[in-house]
This record gives structure tokens, C-alpha cells and sequence, in this order.
């Protein structure tokens, strides 16, 4: 079956780095999306990797490993309105999206 | 403004009563889809259609019903709704004749709630 595994919380102080791990299992596979999703509100995209090897956008990095099924998000420099969750979802064969849970990431100052 | 809109925001409705969702988006994207978000579960996939006069059913179309009548639209409608289907709905779309990643831009949500 398709299945994204992700941690279901994790807590960081503001100004650290936190990594959000994800992994994957999906019949074939299109590239992994990261999406930001603040409560109450709609996913937002992040970013996006369909070749192996790390992306850096800003503050936000993300990392791909085909042949792990295995996915990373780096966030550093926190900041209290990085507090949100965290989706990560696998594009299959079908160019569908599965998604996991999501991460609900606390910010304390 | 470009992007997604989403009616209601939020509803109350009795079992049994039928609902229509409607999505509407003017970014000219061929595809679009529905979504109910429930907590602890990742976003799933009621329905999707790849172009206007298309649709498809994703993980969970059962109680669900879409019509692609035009681009723009994209309108859910629960037949006769039951408590189960009590759940966030975000409607998305995206451009699969880009040639990049074929990212989904997501609509305000609406809020439902079958009593």
C-alpha cells in the first residue's frame, strides 16, 4: 500500500534549527512536496524534489533520497510564525498526491 | 485577487439534507480537486477532475458526488449527508501543462458539520 510516515509533534525554541523527517511508500513515485499549514488556514506549498540531493529556499531547505523513500525539512533561524504544521506528501504514479498526517511544529521562545 | 474561492466557509447541516460545496478558481488551471482534512489524517482525495468534462474518483468518493462543468468551477455535493462526512473540505488546483511540478494551490477551506 501507499503510506507517508512523519512525526506527529515536535517542539523547537525560537532562533534553532529543527528538522522534520517524512518517509515514503508509494507506487511509483513524481516528487515530494512539502506544504506549510497554519490552524485554521489552507496548506501552503513549500517546496518541491524530485531528484535526490538538498533544496535551499531562504530559511527552508528540504531533502530528497529516492532509494530511502525518505525525505527531510530543515527550518532554521525559528521564528514563532514558523509554529504550524507540516505536510508531506508523495506525487505516485497516478500523479495523485498521498499525504502524511502532517507535523505540528511548537515554537517557545 | 487570483487564487481559490471556497462557499460556505462553514455550515451546519441535518443528516439527510443535501449540500453542494462550491470551488471556483481564475488562474485558468486544467486540474482540480477536493479534499476532506480530518484530524490525525493526512489530507484525502474525495474527487478530481484533470480538465473541464473530466472527473475521477480519488480514496475516499463514496457519499460524494463532482461536475466539471467549465474551468473554473469545480462544485461538491453531498446527496444526502451523514455525520461521518463531518470534516474541513479544501478544494485545490493545479497547471499539469506547466512542465514544472505539478503543485496544488489550495482554496480557504470550508468547515462542515453533520449532525
Amino acid at each position: 500500500g501507499q503510506n507517508i510516515d512523519q512525526p506527529t509533534e515536535m517542539t523547537a525554541t525560537e532562533g534553532a534549527i529543527v528538522q522534520i523527517n517524512c518517509t515514503y511508500q508509494t507506487s511509483g513515485f513524481n516528487g515530494l512536496f512539502w506544504y506549510q499549514q497554519h490552524a485554521g488556514e489552507a496548506p501552503t506549498f513549500l517546496s518541491y524534489n524530485v531528484l535526490d540531493g538538498l533544496e535551499e529556499k531562504g530559511r527552508f531547505s528540504s531533502f530528497l533520497s529516492r532509494s530511502k523513500g525518505y525525505s527531510y525539512l530543515l527550518l532554521k533561524e525559528l521564528q514563532m510564525k514558523d509554529s504550524a504544521s507540516y505536510l508531506c506528501a508523495a506525487m505516485d504514479s497516478n500523479y495523485q498526491l498521498i499525504w502524511g498526517a502532517g507535523t505540528k511544529l511548537i515554537i517557545k521562545p | 485577487i487570483a487564487g481559490i474561492t471556497q462557499a460556505p466557509t462553514s455550515q451546519i447541516l441535518a443528516a439527510g439534507r443535501r449540500m453542494t460545496l462550491r470551488c471556483t478558481q481564475d488562474m485558468r488551471h486544467n486540474a482540480m480537486y477536493w479534499y476532506r482534512q480530518d484530524l490525525g489524517l493526512g489530507l484525502r482525495l474525495i474527487h478530481y477532475s484533470n480538465t473541464a468534462g473530466t472527473t475521477g474518483k480519488g480514496e475516499v468518493p463514496d457519499g460524494y458526488s463532482v461536475s466539471r462543468a467549465n474551468t473554473d468551477d469545480f462544485p461538491l455535493t453531498l446527496a444526502s449527508a451523514v455525520p461521518s462526512q463531518t470534516s474541513v473540505y479544501f478544494c485545490a488546483s493545479s497547471d499539469l501543462t506547466s512542465g514544472g511540478p505539478d503543485t496544488q494551490y489550495f482554496g480557504p477551506g470550508t468547515r462542515l458539520t453533520v449532525l
